[in-house]
């Protein structure tokens, strides 16, 4: 069965403290992996796109990379307003050409000045 | 702001009763996909519409049904309303089969 696990589920970091998050996925027929940002009451935004093993893209403070079974969201040196919920997604063929995309639960993020 | 627009932002109503969430995907987005996010589940995908037709489901009870009109907004509708059924639905579009989701503010779902 496809599924994305991030780790952990809570982060508390100082600002300025850089730390990592990851998503370990197990998905047939995968597409992409996808990071999504969500603030509380608020629908998910996007991120990053990675394709293939060895891929990364930066951000501002943030930097996803991507192995063969996983990927990590790195922070450097954080501040307050990056306090949120990061979402890990990836995308897999679905049935009749369609493609689902399938998150993680999150990992939640507090950034204390 | 995504550009993507659903209504109603919140709704609260009883057990048994029937409620049709929509959503209005960004300009020139053909895809359509519906979560439902609740604080133990996490997003959990329903299912998805290509300009107009069904593409991928997940795990869509068969209570829930939704549809892509030829305008492409979307419609889902919840029925015989239970109180698990209580969460955020999240509606996302894309121009195709993309996984960069833009989703909308979402409709809050209380089921009383």
């Amino acid at each position: 069965e496809d599924q994305v696990t991030q780790s952990p589920e809570a982060l508390r970091l100082q600002e300025g403290e850089s730390s990592s998050l990851n998503c370990s996925y197990t998905v047939s027929g995968l597409r992409g992996l996808f990071w999504y940002r969500q603030d509380p009451g608020k629908g998910p935004e996007f991120l990053f796109t990675l394709y293939s093993a060895g891929e990364e893209k930066e951000k501002e403070r943030l930097k996803a990379t991507l192995t063969k079974k996983e990927s990590f969201l790195h922070i450097t040196a954080p501040k307050p307003e990056d306090s949120a919920t990061y979402l890990c997604a990836v995308q897999a063929s679905g049935w009749t050409g369609g493609f689902k995309t399938i998150f993680g639960a999150g990992t939640r993020l507090f950034v204390k000045a | 702001d995504s550009g993507v627009t659903q209504t109603p932002k919140h709704l609260i109503t009883a057990t048994g009763q029937r409620v049709t969430l929509r959503c209005s995907p960004r300009s020139g987005d053909l895809s359509v996909y519906w979560y439902q996010q609740s604080l133990d589940q996490g997003l959990q995908f329903l299912i998805q519409y290509y300009n107009g037709e069904e593409r991928a489901k997940g795990n869509i009870l068969e209570r829930f049904s939704a549809q892509q009109f030829p305008d492409l907004h979307s419609e889902l509708n919840l029925s015989s309303l239970e109180l698990g059924d209580s969460a955020l639905y999240f509606c996302a579009s894309s121009k195709g089969g993309t996984g960069e989701l833009f989703f909308g503010e979402g409709s809050r779902l209380t089921v009383l």
